[in-house]
């Protein structure tokens, strides 16, 4: 069966600290991923996706991710954090051949000053 | 360009009382979804379209039904609510399943209590 699973539930980091969030999916087609945002009180704001091609890819706000299909895995990366980045993070998965995606149940960033 | 707009962005409703949440967008996507969002739980697909007047269900769609009679509208009802309901809901839309139209855009949510 298809999966998402995001391993960590809340993150906690200092401001201008790296951050690296985890999402491992399950899934017999080629997959295809995306990373979205949801600050508190708002809807989800797409960050980047994945479809083909170059494995590392960039996003919005200075996000980065690299799909590596060996791990299964979709990781969120950022080299310096800020505090405007608290939110919670959502790892999705979709395919070829269905209609929809599949989303992790996310991780929640916590940013001290 | 509005994009994806939701309402009520609020409603307290009490158990077996029926109301009915509507979703409108405005970027000719064919695709639209709904979501309810709960803690630790991510989100789960409640019912989904896949053009104008056509449903599916999703992963949890009992005690909802929905509608598309008009490609821009997408409503969620609930007949007989019941305190399990209590969630945030979120409407999505994308302009197709396949890539690279696929991306979900999504509204603001609305935050339904049951009580």
């Amino acid at each position: 069966a298809q999966s998402v699973t995001q391993p960590d539930i809340h993150i906690t980091v200092s401001e201008g600290a790296s951050l690296e969030l985890r999402c491992n999916y399950s899934y017999g087609a080629t997959p295809y991923l995306f990373w979205y945002v949801q600050s508190p009180g708002q809807g989800l704001q797409l960050l980047l996706k994945y479809f083909s091609g170059d494995t590392l890819v960039q996003g919005i706000k200075g996000f980065e991710a690299e799909f590596k299909r060996s791990q299964s895995s979709f990781n969120l990366r950022k080299p310096s954090v800020h505090w405007s980045d608290a939110a919670e993070y959502f790892c999705a998965v979709g395919a070829y051949n269905t209609d929809k995606l599949i989303f992790g149940t996310g991780t929640r960033l916590q940013v001290f000053p | 360009n509005a994009g994806v707009t939701q309402t009520p962005k609020f409603r307290v409703l009490k158990t077996g009382q029926s109301m009915t949440l509507l979703c409108a967008q405005d970027m000719n996507h064919e695709y639209m979804y709904w979501y309810r969002q709960d803690p630790g739980m991510g989100l789960r697909l409640i019912h989904y379209s896949v053009g104008e007047g056509t449903t599916a269900k999703g992963e949890v769609p009992d005690g909802y039904n929905v509608s598309r009679l008009k490609k821009q509208n997408f409503l969620l009802g609930l007949e007989s609510a019941a305190p399990s309901q209590t969630s945030v809901y979120f409407c999505a839309s994308s302009l197709l399943a396949e890539p690279p139209y696929n991306e979900q855009f999504f509204g603001p949510g609305t935050r339904l209590t049951v009580l």
